[in-house]
């Protein structure tokens, strides 16, 4: 089955300097990358995806990137700010018939002011 | 709650008792999920559902029974042989289209405790 690995589990920036996770995936016919945030006692939220058809997509400070020769895709957070920090999950979908997504084991990110 | 409710936020369960999370969707997904959370670890599938009246197991179902009687609706019961239920527990939704990935829509999260 699909196994997805992030890196790394936690990372701390200052603030106005950029962050990056990465996350490489194990079914070379996975289709859809999601990323989510979750904030302390809060539920996840989508934040960007991209699909297998596409390399790179950006969303104000935040992009993402996807190598489908190498299986990894990577969240870059531009001009990070207080309010990033939180907790980041990748997820992968197999390109199969329905949604289930396999989730990384998550990332915390620390900006400090 | 995005479409998405959850209920109740809080529940206390106390040893051999079982309890049922609720939750309710008005997105017309055809897709819900149910994931266990455990303090600073990440989301392990319990169970889920592509269709009314079948669901599938997923990583950690032992323990935990769940129905799909409508479209709506996907609530989660812990039965009293999951001999550690205190967690946070999320349920999401989503499309299905065959095989096209879409991102799920979470609901605001039940905290289990046993007492």
């Amino acid at each position: 089955g699909e196994n997805v690995e992030q890196h790394p589990s936690t990372l701390s920036v200052q603030e106005g300097d950029s962050a990056v996770i990465k996350c490489t995936y194990s079914d070379s016919a996975s289709n859809y990358f999601p990323w989510y945030k979750q904030e302390l006692g809060k539920r996840p939220q989508l934040i960007i995806d991209i699909r297998s058809n596409v390399g790179e997509k950006k969303d104000q400070r935040i992009a993402v990137t996807l190598n489908k020769t190498a299986k990894h895709f990577s969240l870059h957070i531009t001009e990070t700010q207080p309010e990033d920090s939180a907790v980041y999950f990748c997820a992968a979908k197999k390109g199969e018939y329905g949604n289930k997504l396999v989730f990384g084991a998550g990332t915390i990110l620390r900006v400090k002011s | 709650d995005g479409g998405i409710t959850q209920s109740p936020k809080y529940l206390f369960r106390k040893e051999g008792q079982n309890v049922t999370l609720s939750c309710e969707q008005n997105l017309n997904h055809d897709a819900m999920y149910w994931y266990r959370q455990d303090p600073g670890q990440g989301l392990r599938l319990i169970y889920y559902s592509q269709i009314v009246n079948d669901f599938q197991k997923g990583d950690i179902a032992e323990g935990y029974s769940v129905s799909r009687e409508k479209k709506e609706s996907f609530p989660l019961t812990v039965t009293s042989a999951q001999k550690n239920p205190t967690a946070f527990y999320l349920c999401a939704s989503s499309l299905i289209q065959g095989a096209r990935g879409y991102g799920y829509t979470f609901g605001s999260g039940t905290r289990l405790t046993v007492v």
